[in-house]
């Protein structure tokens, strides 16, 4: 069965400083991986997307994320953090079966302080 | 932009109600889902669809029913709603390109009370 696991509930970092959340996940043959964020009361929003190919993958609002098969994670990164980026992120899971169902971890939430 | 709308934002609805949750896309796209969103437990899927008048159950079916007479519209229904379907309920929808690496767009979300 297809799953993710985001092992932090929330992280916390001083504005300026590089950010990691965390994404572990399992699944069947090979994974397709997505990271949402969503701002107070709003719906997801997609930042980017493994597929295949590099193992590192950039997206939107300077967003990057490194996946690695051996460890199956994909971690989100951001060399800078603002602000701005305090909100709750997802971490997405897709299996390349037949099924076009997407899981999502519990979700972090990125506290970044001025 | 893709756009997927969900027709309220804000739900207060009594025990045994049916209530309607209704979603629209404007892409074209063949795949709609419904979620709920909890604390601490992330997005767990309630129903999908891949074409019209077709639909599978997710993780938490259980309460939910679902309509996709057309392409576009995506409902759900709480045939008698309960105070545990307190909840925000997220929609939204993806392509069928030959890839499944296509994202999801998701809808502003209904945050819904039962009382």
């Amino acid at each position: 069965a297809q799953s993710v696991a985001q092992p932090e509930d929330q992280v916390n970092v001083a504005e300026g400083n590089p950010l990691t959340v965390k994404c572990t996940y399992s699944v069947s043959g090979n994974p397709y991986l997505f990271w949402y964020v969503q701002y107070p009361n709003r719906g997801l929003q997609f930042l980017l997307k493994y597929i295949t190919g590099d193992n590192l993958v950039k997206g939107s609002y300077g967003f990057e994320a490194e996946f690695n098969k051996s460890q199956t994670s994909f971690h989100l990164k951001k060399p800078s953090a603002l602000v701005s980026d305090s909100a709750l992120y997802f971490c997405a899971v897709r299996g390349m079966d037949s099924s076009y169902k997407l899981i999502f971890g519990s979700g972090t939430r990125l506290l970044v302080r001025p | 932009d893709v756009k997927v709308t969900q027709s309220s934002r804000y739900l207060v609805k009594r025990t045994g109600e049916k209530v309607f949750l209704e979603c629209v896309q404007d892409m074209d796209h063949e795949n709609m889902f419904w979620y709920r969103q909890d604390p601490g437990l992330g997005l767990r899927l309630i129903y999908f669809s891949y074409d019209v008048k077709m639909k599978e159950k997710g993780d938490i079916p259980e309460g939910y029913s679902v309509s996709r007479e057309k392409k576009e519209r995506f409902s759900l229904i709480l045939e008698s709603a309960s105070t545990n379907q307190t909840s925000m309920y997220l929609c939204a929808s993806s392509t069928s390109t030959a890839s499944h690496g296509t994202e999801a767009f998701f809808g502003q979300g209904t945050r819904l009370t039962v009382v």
